[in-house]
């Protein structure tokens, strides 16, 4: 167990709706990342969260947005959603400096039908 | 940008004998981290080994070992006495060390398969 938690484990919706998933960090952890795992991109960064603010972002959509909350947990809002959108969607945390590790949550599996 | 490449999509190893994973990275900063992480069938990330690019000496982690020949931007892992529960996806990533975002840059991972 790494201490990141994620809900909901799984989530199935159809196309054009919106879902939120929700990350929880490790205690202490102020930094909070999102990764998209699909078989055709594989696996790849989307967004990083540090103390409440973004700090990068990388191959994500428009449709796509996220934040993290004062608490720091975090939320990636998926809309519009495609089918290509079915993917394992992975959050991980680190402390945020350049030294510390990254620990990922177990995943949230999206299926859009 | 960073780019990590696995050229192997899959691999076999009998239990008890020795396996390489071999990776390939680009980069142009002089400060990062490699990485490989395993996935077994549950899909959650571990991470196995990690090497600081400052570092000469390959990192160990008990039948875990890396070659890491910054000159050739390799990043090997090797396993050894093999285990039924190694099998599993294996990804090499790549981390910056600049200012600013820590994202990991991933490979397209091998498959590891351990044959009792």
């Amino acid at each position: 167990d790494s201490g990141v938690t994620q809900t909901p484990k799984h989530l199935i919706t159809a196309t054009g709706q919106r879902v939120t998933l929700r990350c929880s960090p490790r205690s202490g952890d102020l930094s909070v990342y999102w990764y998209q795992q699909s078989l055709d991109q594989g696996l790849q960064f989307l967004i990083q969260y540090y103390n409440g603010e973004e700090r990068a972002k990388g191959n994500i959509l428009e449709r796509f947005s996220a934040q993290q909350f004062p608490d720091l947990h975090s939320e990636l809002n998926l809309s519009s959603l495609e089918l290509g959108d079915s993917a394992l969607y992975f959050c991980a945390s680190s402390v945020g400096s350049s030294t510390d590790e990254q620990y990922f949550g177990p995943g949230t599996r999206l299926t859009v039908t | 940008a960073q780019t990590v490449t696995q050229s192997q999509p899959e691999m076999s190893v009998q239990e008890a004998e020795t396996v390489t994973l071999s990776c390939t990275y680009d980069t142009s900063e002089s400060d990062y981290y490699l990485f490989w992480y395993k996935q077994p069938p549950s899909r959650q990330m571990i991470l196995v080994i990690r090497q600081e690019a400052y570092k000469q000496q390959n990192a160990t982690e008990n039948r875990f070992s890396v070659n890491f020949q910054k000159a050739a931007k390799s990043f090997s892992l090797k396993i050894s006495d093999s285990q039924l529960g190694d099998a599993a996806m294996y990804f090499c990533a790549i981390r910056e060390s600049g200012a600013g975002s820590y994202q990991l840059t991933f490979g397209k991972g091998t498959k590891l398969s351990v044959i009792p």
